[in-house]
């Protein structure tokens, strides 16, 4: 059984402050890795994914993969109240492994 | 525009009633969804379907039944073998085996009277 652990949070920053989000998974053949956003009574939504071993950047938001340590994180500079949300953390077996497995999830809340 | 669509956005049923949930995406993608989620909980694979007239029961698919006619539809069934079906549920598609990013769809929430 493949298993996406993650912090339940709440996770509390203040606005402006860099916020952490961690994920490890079980599977050491995983090859690629999503993070989700999702607001309350939304569906979620795409921020990241990564498959190689380092960071990656997109604006504000930084994806960091270790696949020697089977962990993946999300970091969030500059964060602002409408950055509170949930965020997901996925992981998939890669070729033609079609199924993503989902961590529960990690409750971010940016205080003004 | 393209996207997902899922409908209803609420949905009701009665004791051993059979419901079901429509799908539907413009994206040209090959590959389909569904997933359940609970409050506090991550989302659990109901069904996939990676092809037209092909699909698989993922972790959780007791109680529920999909079809794949048209690649644009993905319909879930939930009957009335779901004993708890009360749950926000999320379609959700890809592109193809190579390109594993799934985007999900607004979501239904179904709830038993």
């Amino acid at each position: 059984q493949k298993e996406v652990e993650q912090n339940s949070g709440p996770l509390s920053v203040p606005e402006g402050a860099i916020a952490s989000l961690n994920c490890t998974y079980s599977d050491r053949g995983s090859q690629s890795f999503f993070w989700y956003r999702q607001y309350s009574g939304k569906s979620p939504e795409l921020i990241m994914s990564i498959y190689s071993n380092g960071d990656k950047e997109d604006g504000r938001f930084t994806a960091q993969l270790n696949k020697a340590s089977q962990y993946v994180s999300l970091l969030i500079r500059d964060s602002q109240p409408s950055d509170s949300a949930t965020y997901l953390c996925a992981v998939g077996g890669g070729g033609s492994n079609y199924k993503l497995t989902f961590g529960k999830g990690t409750l971010l809340t940016v205080n003004p | 525009d393209g996207g997902i669509t899922q409908s209803p956005k609420y949905l009701f049923r009665k004791e051993g009633q059979n419901v079901t949930l429509s799908c539907e995406q413009n994206l040209n993608h090959d590959a389909m969804y569904w997933y359940r989620q609970d409050p506090g909980q991550g989302l659990r694979l109901i069904y996939y379907s990676q092809i037209v007239n092909d699909f698989q029961k993922g972790d959780i698919a007791e109680g529920y039944s999909v079809s794949r006619e048209k690649k644009e539809s993905f319909p879930l069934t939930v009957t009335s073998a779901q004993k708890n079906p009360t749950a926000f549920y999320l379609c959700a598609s890809s592109r193809d085996s190579q390109k594993e990013t799934q985007y999900f769809g607004p979501g239904t929430r179904l709830l038993v009277l």
